[in-house]
């Protein structure tokens, strides 16, 4: 099985300041047959559904502003939000999609100082 | 435009099965490389992966609760059918449906019902 671990729980910025969420997987998601991450990152605010943000690492869903980016290959990734906006409050997960069983990484809960 | 919406009961007694529908538009499970997944997720906590079903009747489950779920779809009626037996107050929270896809390799999870908040309580 390959496990996600996320980090930090949860982390205040101010505004127009940069949140960076960590997520470690335990094995590699990386396909070597087509240099894809298969790692993906969702949004969610109070009361609603996750939404898809990045998907194979570091590709931005449709929609999605370009103040949200991902990085990282292998076992090691990151969220960024560059310059945090009010309405990016909400908890951050990753999740990966290498392999079933599929898991989300624990949520990054992002508030604003 | 894709849409899911997860219906079924929201509140279910301890050892009763819960049966979820998952209705959704905008894709088939009749066309190759489309697939429908179930999330969970305890209020408060975090996301907990449950079952794929995919066109081709491929089916994944999680080891959590492999012997208690069944996933099936119905083409016809674009919809995909969870049940779940043995309820356990543990089992409370809130139930998604998702839209997901295979070819060669998995994809991720692109669009997601509401979801259903289920309470298991006598």
């Amino acid at each position: 099985d390959i496990v996600m671990t996320q980090s930090p729980d949860s982390l205040a910025v101010s505004l127009g300041e940069r949140a960076t969420i960590n997520c470690k997987s335990s094995q590699s998601v990386l396909y070597s047959s087509n240099n894809k991450n298969y790692l993906a990152w969702y949004q969610q605010k109070p009361g609603q559904p996750p939404k898809l943000l990045i998907y194979w690492a570091s590709t931005r869903q449709s929609g999605v502003p370009d103040r949200f980016s991902g990085s990282g290959s292998g076992t090691d990734f990151t969220l960024t939000i560059s310059s945090l906006q009010a309405e990016d409050v909400a908890v951050y997960y990753c999740q990966q999609y290498y392999s079933t069983p599929l898991f989300f990484g624990g949520g990054t809960k992002v508030e604003i100082k | 435009q894709i849409t899911l919406k997860e219906s079924g009961p929201t509140l279910v007694k301890p050892t009763q099965t819960l049966t979820l529908t998952c209705s959704f538009s905008g894709f088939s499970l009749s066309t190759s490389g489309e697939g429908v997944g179930w999330i969970r997720q305890p209020p408060g906590k975090a996301l907990e992966w449950l079952a794929l079903i995919y066109w081709n009747d491929d089916k994944r489950d999680s080891p959590s609760v492999r012997s208690r779920l069944t996933i099936t779809k119905d083409t016809y009626k674009n919809q995909v059918v969870l049940t779940m037996t043995n309820m356990d107050p543990v089992d409370t929270g809130t139930y998604y449906c998702a839209h997901t896809g295979k070819q060669l390799w998995l994809k991720e999870f692109d669009y997601w019902g509401q979801g259903i908040l289920v309470t298991v309580s006598s």
